[in-house]
């Protein structure tokens, strides 16, 4: 069974505040992760995909990183705003599932306060 | 903007009566995807079209069954609903499956809420 782990589950800062949160998956046969941002009563909407071991995207204030060797990536929030509020899920795709198959953590759960 | 549709966003049927979610998308995407996210768990995709190509992920219940009459629209159709299949449905789209080393982003609907009563 595949597992693609989120953490924390839950995050509570500040206005301004620096944050950042982990998502780990199976480093065999891996092929890319995506990450989404998904606000309340909103589509989840694509951040980043990453498929390259080393790989470092940036939008804006979120950054991603990802090591595909030991099966991680971080999500970076630069200086909260309460518009970052939201549930903020990964996904991981391997070679050995069926094609398009995201296998999805169940989220970090952001809440800013202003 | 061209989206991902999803009627309704809520939806209360009652245990064995059969309902039918939709989804309709303006992106002219080939890939078409149907998730279900029960509460506080990962969602979950039930099956993918690719163009008219049907693929079913191997745990999905029998009880789901997915039509895609044409490019834009998908539908899950749930036979007989029972209080477990209460959950977020989400449809999503991208524009291929992979290309070479990339993978494309999905694109998703904002979820149609099942409640089973």
């Amino acid at each position: 069974i595949l597992n693609v782990e989120q953490s924390p589950q839950s995050l509570h800062v500040q206005e301004g505040d620096s944050t950042n949160f982990t998502c780990s998956f199976p480093s065999s046969n891996f092929y890319a992760l995506h990450w989404y941002r998904w606000e309340t009563a909103k589509s989840p909407e694509a951040l980043f995909v990453m498929t390259l071991n080393g790989d470092e995207k940036k939008k804006g204030r979120i950054s991603a990183t990802l090591n595909t060797k030991e099966g991680y990536s971080y999500l970076y929030i630069k200086g909260s705003q309460p518009e970052d509020s939201a549930t903020y899920l990964c996904a991981y795709m391997n070679y050995g599932g069926s094609q398009g198959n995201l296998i999805f953590g169940k989220g970090t759960k952001l809440s800013v306060k202003p | 903007d061209a989206m991902v549709i999803q009627n309704p966003r809520y939806q209360v049927t009652q245990f064995g009566k059969p309902v039918t979610l939709s989804c309709s998308q303006t992106l002219n995407h080939n890939v078409m995807y149907w998730y279900q996210q029960k509460s506080s768990q990962a969602p979950k995709l039930l099956f993918h079209y690719y163009d008219k190509d049907f693929n079913n992920e191997a745990d999905t219940p029998d009880n789901f069954q997915s039509r895609r009459p044409n490019t834009s629209f998908c539908f899950l159709d749930i036979r007989s609903p029972g209080l477990g299949d209460a959950a977020m449905y989400l449809c999503a789209t991208s524009r291929d499956l992979t290309s070479g080393t990339y993978s494309y982003e999905q694109y998703f609907g904002p979820g149609t809420r099942l409640t089973v009563t």
